[in-house]
C-alpha cells in the first residue's frame, strides 16, 4: 500500500505564476520529508525538506508547507520559470532512515 | 501503474564480501534505475540499465564495484561488491513511466550494513 501519494501526476502553470505540488501521506510517524526535482533518465536533485518540528520552510523560490493533522504536504514555487519544468516527488520517512516515495508529479511551466 | 519488488529488504554483511541485490518489476519496462541513499544523504542515481545493453554508471560508480545485470525487461540485479561500512546504505530499484517518465515507481529498497 503507497504509504504516500501524489494524486495528480501533472500540472500546467503560466510562467510567473505559483506552482503548488501536493503530496499526501498515511503514516503519522512520518517526521522528516523531502521535495526532489527529476528530469527524464536524469538522477533527481534534492530541492527542499522539512521536519516535522515545523510547519514551513523556504528556500529562494521554494517553500515546504506541512500539515501534520491533514497528513499533507506542498511544495510551492513563486514564481515559476520554464526551467521548473521536471517531475517533483516527495518523500517520508521516519526519523530519516527508510524513506517512501510518492510516484510524482510532472509540472509544465508554459512561457 | 508499476509494482516492483526487491530483495533482500535487509541484510548484514561481512566487509570485504559482496551482495547482489534483485528487482523484480510487475511489468515490462526499458530502463531500471538503481539507487542508494545514505544515512543522511539525498537520493543518489548509481547507474541506469537497460535490457540488452550495458548499464550506464553515473560519476562516483564504476562497474567493478557495482556490476548490473539486465537479463530481460521486468528484472535487474546490482551488486554491491567488496563491501566496506561506507557501503552500508538503501540501495533502490526505480522504474519511470508515461510517456514522458512522469511517473516514479520505487522499491521497498534493501537496507545493507556492512560490518
Amino acid at each position: 500500500d503507497q504509504q504516500v501519494k501524489q494524486n495528480s501526476p501533472s500540472l500546467s502553470v503560466q510562467e510567473g505564476r505559483i506552482s503548488i505540488l501536493n503530496c499526501d501521506y498515511t503514516n503519522s510517524m512520518f517526521d522528516y520529508f523531502l521535495w526532489y526535482k527529476k528530469y527524464p533518465a536524469e538522477g533527481p536533485t534534492f530541492l527542499i525538506s522539512i521536519s516535522s518540528i515545523k510547519d514551513k520552510n523556504e528556500d529562494g523560490r521554494f517553500t515546504v508547507f506541512l500539515n501534520k493533522s491533514a497528513k499533507h504536504l506542498s511544495l510551492h514555487i513563486v514564481p515559476s520559470q520554464p526551467g521548473d519544468s521536471a517531475v517533483y516527488f516527495c518523500a517520508a520517512s521516519v526519523n530519516g532512515n527508510q524513506f517512501y516515495f510518492g510516484t510524482g508529479t510532472s509540472l509544465t511551466v508554459i512561457p | 501503474s508499476a509494482v516492483i519488488s526487491q530483495k533482500p529488504s535487509r541484510d548484514i554483511c561481512q566487509r570485504g564480501t559482496s551482495l547482489t541485490i534483485q528487482c523484480q518489476v510487475d511489468s515490462q519496462v526499458t530502463m531500471m534505475f538503481w539507487y542508494r541513499q545514505q544515512p543522511g544523504q539525498s537520493l543518489t542515481l548509481i547507474a541506469t540499465a537497460n535490457q540488452g545493453s550495458e548499464a550506464t554508471y553515473e560519476s562516483g560508480f564504476v562497474i567493478d564495484k557495482f556490476p548490473i545485470s539486465r537479463p530481460n525487461l521486468t528484472f535487474s540485479t546490482l551488486t554491491v561488491s567488496n563491501m566496506s561500512p561506507e557501503d552500508s546504505s538503501i540501495y533502490l530499484c526505480s522504474v519511470e513511466s508515461g510517456d514522458l517518465g512522469n511517473t516514479i515507481y520505487f522499491g521497498e529498497g534493501s537496507w545493507l550494513t556492512v560490518v
